[in-house]
């Protein structure tokens, strides 16, 4: 089955760590992103990379890192220069086809700070 | 400054009574407009993408319309499975970026 899988599905920081989400993709898209969820809040965009070895900082970027190697994978670390990371954050990937793009999500990881 | 803004916040409804989720947006020019679903814990999922006005979708009770201002998601006799959050996005013209509403609440009872 083509899809996203991110893991783990519940990660715990402790303070002054730094933590790595996963993101793998296997629909052969191009484009990736990170998101953070928030209750109450829209969907906010932290990385995203179009193409490999290639990314740019969204909108909340700070205290946040990626790195895009291979094209099914995008992993974003939250450093320990993030105060709030609990959070539940999503990958999610796009593809174009003449021009016009959908976005799909994975499951998400949530993440808690001990 | 692009915005999406969704409406209402929550909405309730008694099965089978039909109803529409709205979703206003200001970008200075579209490149497409997306209604996703969202349960619970998990990852939204992918329902609808408009790209002009007068634009229409459908996918079992669920149609999506869209005007040069807003798009609605009609719901037609909801079922209490209906119930999640229904998010809408917008992808300015120019850009890789999505915009995201905060979403509608929606809870059918039985």
């Amino acid at each position: 089955d083509g899809g996203i899988t991110q893991s783990p599905k519940y990660l715990f920081r402790k303070e002054g760590q730094n933590v790595t989400l996963s993101c793998e993709q296997n629909l052969n898209h191009d484009a990736m992103y990170w998101y953070r969820q928030d209750p109450g809040q829209g969907l906010r965009l932290i990385y995203y990379s179009q193409i490999v070895n290639d990314f740019q900082k969204g909108d909340i970027a700070e205290g946040y890192s990626v790195s895009r190697e291979k094209k099914e994978s995008f992993p974003l670390t939250v450093t320990s220069a993030q105060k709030n990371p609990t959070a539940f954050y999503l990958c999610a990937s796009s593809t174009s086809t003449s021009g016009r793009e959908t976005q799909y999500f994975g499951p998400g990881t949530r993440l808690l700070v001990l | 400054e692009d915005q999406v803004t969704q409406s209402p916040e929550a909405l309730r409804l008694q099965e089978g009574e039909s109803s529409s989720l709205n979703c206003s947006y200001t970008v200075s020019g579209l490149r497409g407009l997306f209604w996703y679903r969202q349960d619970p814990g998990k990852g939204p999922e992918f329902l609808f993408t408009l790209y002009s006005a007068g634009e229409e979708k459908e996918k079992e009770r669920l149609k999506a319309t869209l005007t040069k201002k807003e798009s609605f998601l009609h719901i037609t006799a909801p079922k209490p499975e209906d119930s999640a959050t229904y998010l809408c996005a917008v992808q300015p013209s120019g850009t890789y970026k999505y915009i995201f509403g905060t979403g509608t609440r929606l809870k059918v009872l039985a």
